[in-house]
Protein backbone atom coordinates (compact mmCIF):
# COMPACT_ATOMS: atom_id res chain seq x y z
CA UNK A 1 0.00 0.00 0.00
CA UNK A 2 2.68 2.23 -1.00
CA UNK A 3 3.87 3.34 2.36
CA UNK A 4 0.14 4.40 3.91
CA UNK A 5 -1.72 3.08 6.59
CA UNK A 6 -5.04 4.35 8.02
CA UNK A 7 -6.21 3.81 11.66
CA UNK A 8 -8.63 2.46 12.74
CA UNK A 9 -9.40 0.05 10.52
CA UNK A 10 -12.79 -0.56 11.63
CA UNK A 11 -14.76 1.46 13.73
CA UNK A 12 -18.59 1.87 15.11
CA UNK A 13 -20.10 4.20 16.76
CA UNK A 14 -23.34 6.08 17.46
CA UNK A 15 -25.14 9.15 15.98
CA UNK A 16 -23.74 12.48 17.23
CA UNK A 17 -20.30 11.26 18.37
CA UNK A 18 -17.34 12.84 17.13
CA UNK A 19 -14.79 10.84 15.15
CA UNK A 20 -11.08 11.38 13.98
CA UNK A 21 -10.14 8.80 11.34
CA UNK A 22 -5.70 8.81 10.75
CA UNK A 23 -4.22 9.00 7.49
CA UNK A 24 -0.57 8.51 7.72
CA UNK A 25 2.15 7.92 5.13
CA UNK A 26 6.36 7.49 4.88
CA UNK A 27 6.85 8.40 0.96
CA UNK A 28 7.16 12.09 1.85
CA UNK A 29 4.42 12.98 -0.70
CA UNK A 30 2.97 16.84 -1.36
CA UNK A 31 -0.85 15.83 -2.26
CA UNK A 32 -3.05 13.58 0.37
CA UNK A 33 -6.94 13.19 -0.38
CA UNK A 34 -9.64 11.66 1.84
CA UNK A 35 -12.27 9.76 -0.25
CA UNK A 36 -15.46 7.88 0.59
CA UNK A 37 -16.80 4.66 -1.26
CA UNK A 38 -20.48 4.03 -1.39
CA UNK A 39 -21.97 1.59 -3.59
CA UNK A 40 -23.54 3.42 -6.52
CA UNK A 41 -21.69 6.21 -5.77
CA UNK A 42 -18.15 4.96 -6.55
CA UNK A 43 -15.12 7.24 -4.92
CA UNK A 44 -16.20 10.49 -3.33
CA UNK A 45 -13.34 13.02 -2.55
CA UNK A 46 -14.17 14.96 0.54
CA UNK A 47 -11.18 16.90 0.97
CA UNK A 48 -7.43 16.80 0.01
CA UNK A 49 -4.43 18.65 1.07
CA UNK A 50 -1.58 20.14 -1.26
CA UNK A 51 0.74 21.04 1.63
CA UNK A 52 1.09 21.30 5.68
CA UNK A 53 -1.63 23.49 6.63
CA UNK A 54 -3.05 23.66 3.31
CA UNK A 55 -6.62 21.55 2.50
CA UNK A 56 -9.13 22.48 0.43
CA UNK A 57 -12.66 21.16 -0.36
CA UNK A 58 -14.00 18.62 -2.53
CA UNK A 59 -17.33 17.23 -3.46
CA UNK A 60 -18.91 15.94 -0.43
CA UNK A 61 -16.85 17.83 2.30
CA UNK A 62 -20.34 18.73 4.28
CA UNK A 63 -20.00 17.38 8.14
CA UNK A 64 -16.52 16.57 7.66
CA UNK A 65 -13.62 18.67 8.74
CA UNK A 66 -9.40 17.65 8.26
CA UNK A 67 -6.48 18.71 9.07
CA UNK A 68 -2.43 18.61 8.31
CA UNK A 69 -0.12 19.38 10.99
CA UNK A 70 3.07 17.61 9.36
CA UNK A 71 3.68 15.67 5.93
CA UNK A 72 2.68 12.79 6.88
CA UNK A 73 -0.61 12.90 8.85
CA UNK A 74 -3.86 13.55 7.23
CA UNK A 75 -6.79 13.47 9.75
CA UNK A 76 -10.53 13.53 9.22
CA UNK A 77 -12.84 14.34 11.50
CA UNK A 78 -16.71 13.68 11.57
CA UNK A 79 -18.03 16.46 13.99
CA UNK A 80 -21.08 14.87 14.76
CA UNK A 81 -21.23 11.83 13.15
CA UNK A 82 -24.69 10.47 11.27
CA UNK A 83 -26.15 7.50 9.60
CA UNK A 84 -25.49 9.13 6.17
CA UNK A 85 -21.43 8.98 7.12
CA UNK A 86 -21.90 4.88 7.20
CA UNK A 87 -18.76 4.36 4.69
CA UNK A 88 -15.60 3.04 3.48
CA UNK A 89 -13.06 5.75 4.14
CA UNK A 90 -9.99 6.08 1.89
CA UNK A 91 -6.69 7.97 2.05
CA UNK A 92 -4.70 8.69 -1.16
CA UNK A 93 -1.34 10.41 -1.47
CA UNK A 94 0.58 11.72 -4.36
CA UNK A 95 3.22 13.46 -5.98
CA UNK A 96 2.31 13.64 -9.68
CA UNK A 97 -1.47 14.14 -10.73
CA UNK A 98 -1.87 10.96 -12.14
CA UNK A 99 -0.66 8.81 -9.62
CA UNK A 100 -2.37 8.56 -6.74
CA UNK A 101 -2.12 5.68 -3.88
CA UNK A 102 -4.48 4.59 -2.10
CA UNK A 103 -4.19 3.29 1.84
CA UNK A 104 -6.05 0.40 2.69
CA UNK A 105 -9.88 1.76 4.15
CA UNK A 106 -11.68 2.62 7.12
CA UNK A 107 -14.76 1.12 7.45
CA UNK A 108 -16.90 3.21 9.58
CA UNK A 109 -20.36 2.17 10.90
CA UNK A 110 -22.13 4.99 12.55
CA UNK A 111 -25.57 3.35 14.39
CA UNK B 1 -24.48 14.37 -17.93
CA UNK B 2 -21.95 13.08 -16.09
CA UNK B 3 -18.42 13.60 -16.91
CA UNK B 4 -17.57 10.07 -16.79
CA UNK B 5 -19.59 7.33 -17.06
CA UNK B 6 -18.50 3.81 -16.64
CA UNK B 7 -20.77 0.86 -17.15
CA UNK B 8 -20.91 -1.21 -13.44
CA UNK B 9 -21.61 -4.85 -14.88
CA UNK B 10 -21.49 -7.18 -13.76
CA UNK B 11 -19.11 -8.50 -16.16
CA UNK B 12 -18.77 -12.76 -16.28
CA UNK B 13 -15.92 -14.05 -18.82
CA UNK B 14 -14.41 -17.44 -18.76
CA UNK B 15 -10.50 -18.23 -18.03
CA UNK B 16 -8.51 -16.72 -20.70
CA UNK B 17 -11.29 -14.56 -22.66
CA UNK B 18 -10.35 -10.85 -23.80
CA UNK B 19 -11.64 -8.42 -21.31
CA UNK B 20 -12.84 -4.61 -22.51
CA UNK B 21 -13.36 -2.28 -19.88
CA UNK B 22 -14.68 1.25 -21.11
CA UNK B 23 -15.18 4.91 -19.94
CA UNK B 24 -17.06 7.73 -21.44
CA UNK B 25 -16.36 11.61 -20.77
CA UNK B 26 -17.71 14.77 -21.70
CA UNK B 27 -15.33 16.86 -20.33
CA UNK B 28 -12.45 17.18 -23.31
CA UNK B 29 -10.06 19.14 -20.64
CA UNK B 30 -8.99 15.74 -19.26
CA UNK B 31 -5.71 14.92 -19.63
CA UNK B 32 -4.48 12.46 -18.43
CA UNK B 33 -6.00 8.56 -18.16
CA UNK B 34 -5.79 5.90 -15.49
CA UNK B 35 -7.11 2.72 -14.83
CA UNK B 36 -7.15 1.18 -10.81
CA UNK B 37 -7.74 -2.12 -10.02
CA UNK B 38 -9.54 -2.75 -6.46
CA UNK B 39 -9.65 -6.18 -4.85
CA UNK B 40 -12.29 -6.80 -2.59
CA UNK B 41 -12.17 -4.91 0.61
CA UNK B 42 -8.93 -3.13 -0.42
CA UNK B 43 -7.64 0.14 -1.51
CA UNK B 44 -7.58 0.54 -5.37
CA UNK B 45 -4.81 0.14 -6.56
CA UNK B 46 -3.06 1.95 -9.71
CA UNK B 47 -2.52 -0.40 -12.97
CA UNK B 48 -1.62 1.77 -15.94
CA UNK B 49 -1.95 5.56 -16.79
CA UNK B 50 -1.88 7.12 -20.28
CA UNK B 51 -1.21 10.63 -21.24
CA UNK B 52 -3.31 12.29 -24.21
CA UNK B 53 -4.31 10.26 -27.14
CA UNK B 54 -2.87 6.48 -27.83
CA UNK B 55 -2.24 3.31 -26.54
CA UNK B 56 0.19 1.83 -23.74
CA UNK B 57 0.55 -1.62 -23.13
CA UNK B 58 2.22 -3.67 -19.95
CA UNK B 59 1.95 -7.05 -19.91
CA UNK B 60 -1.70 -8.72 -20.51
CA UNK B 61 -2.83 -5.10 -20.13
CA UNK B 62 -3.40 -2.71 -23.13
CA UNK B 63 -4.79 0.86 -22.42
CA UNK B 64 -6.58 3.12 -25.01
CA UNK B 65 -7.65 6.72 -25.11
CA UNK B 66 -9.32 8.42 -27.78
CA UNK B 67 -9.97 11.56 -27.15
CA UNK B 68 -12.14 12.86 -30.38
CA UNK B 69 -14.40 10.08 -29.19
CA UNK B 70 -14.02 11.00 -25.21
CA UNK B 71 -13.14 6.86 -24.73
CA UNK B 72 -11.33 5.22 -23.19
CA UNK B 73 -10.64 1.21 -22.82
CA UNK B 74 -8.67 -0.97 -20.97
CA UNK B 75 -8.01 -4.30 -22.26
CA UNK B 76 -6.58 -7.74 -20.80
CA UNK B 77 -6.06 -10.64 -22.63
CA UNK B 78 -6.05 -14.23 -21.51
CA UNK B 79 -7.90 -13.06 -18.58
CA UNK B 80 -7.16 -15.01 -15.06
CA UNK B 81 -8.90 -15.74 -12.00
CA UNK B 82 -6.58 -13.35 -10.08
CA UNK B 83 -8.04 -10.71 -12.31
CA UNK B 84 -11.74 -10.58 -10.77
CA UNK B 85 -11.90 -7.57 -9.22
CA UNK B 86 -13.41 -4.06 -9.55
CA UNK B 87 -12.01 -1.69 -12.03
CA UNK B 88 -12.01 2.09 -12.36
CA UNK B 89 -11.18 4.15 -14.65
CA UNK B 90 -10.08 8.35 -13.51
CA UNK B 91 -9.05 11.04 -15.11
CA UNK B 92 -7.62 14.18 -14.87
CA UNK B 93 -6.93 17.46 -15.57
CA UNK B 94 -3.45 17.62 -15.00
CA UNK B 95 -3.61 21.06 -13.17
CA UNK B 96 -5.23 20.28 -9.99
CA UNK B 97 -4.37 16.79 -9.01
CA UNK B 98 -7.92 16.15 -8.25
CA UNK B 99 -8.59 12.52 -10.06
CA UNK B 100 -12.41 12.22 -11.76
CA UNK B 101 -13.42 8.35 -10.86
CA UNK B 102 -15.77 5.95 -12.67
CA UNK B 103 -17.96 4.30 -10.59
CA UNK B 104 -16.40 0.56 -11.56
CA UNK B 105 -17.17 -2.10 -13.62
CA UNK B 106 -16.82 -5.87 -11.19
CA UNK B 107 -15.21 -8.28 -13.54
CA UNK B 108 -15.47 -12.22 -12.91
CA UNK B 109 -13.03 -14.41 -14.62
CA UNK B 110 -14.50 -18.03 -13.95
CA UNK B 111 -11.57 -20.93 -14.00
Amino acid sequence: DAGITQSPRHKVTETGTPVTLRCHQTENHRYMYWYRQDPGHGLRLIHYSYGVKDTDKGEVSDGYSVSRSKTEDFLLTLESATSSQTSVYFCAISEEPYEQYFGPGTRLTVT
Amino acid sequence: QKEVEQDPGPLSVPEGAIVSLNCTYSNSAFQYFMWYRQYSRKGPELLMYTYSSGNKEDGRFTAQVDKSSKYISLFIRDSQPSDSATYLCALDRGSNYKLTFGKGTLLTVNP
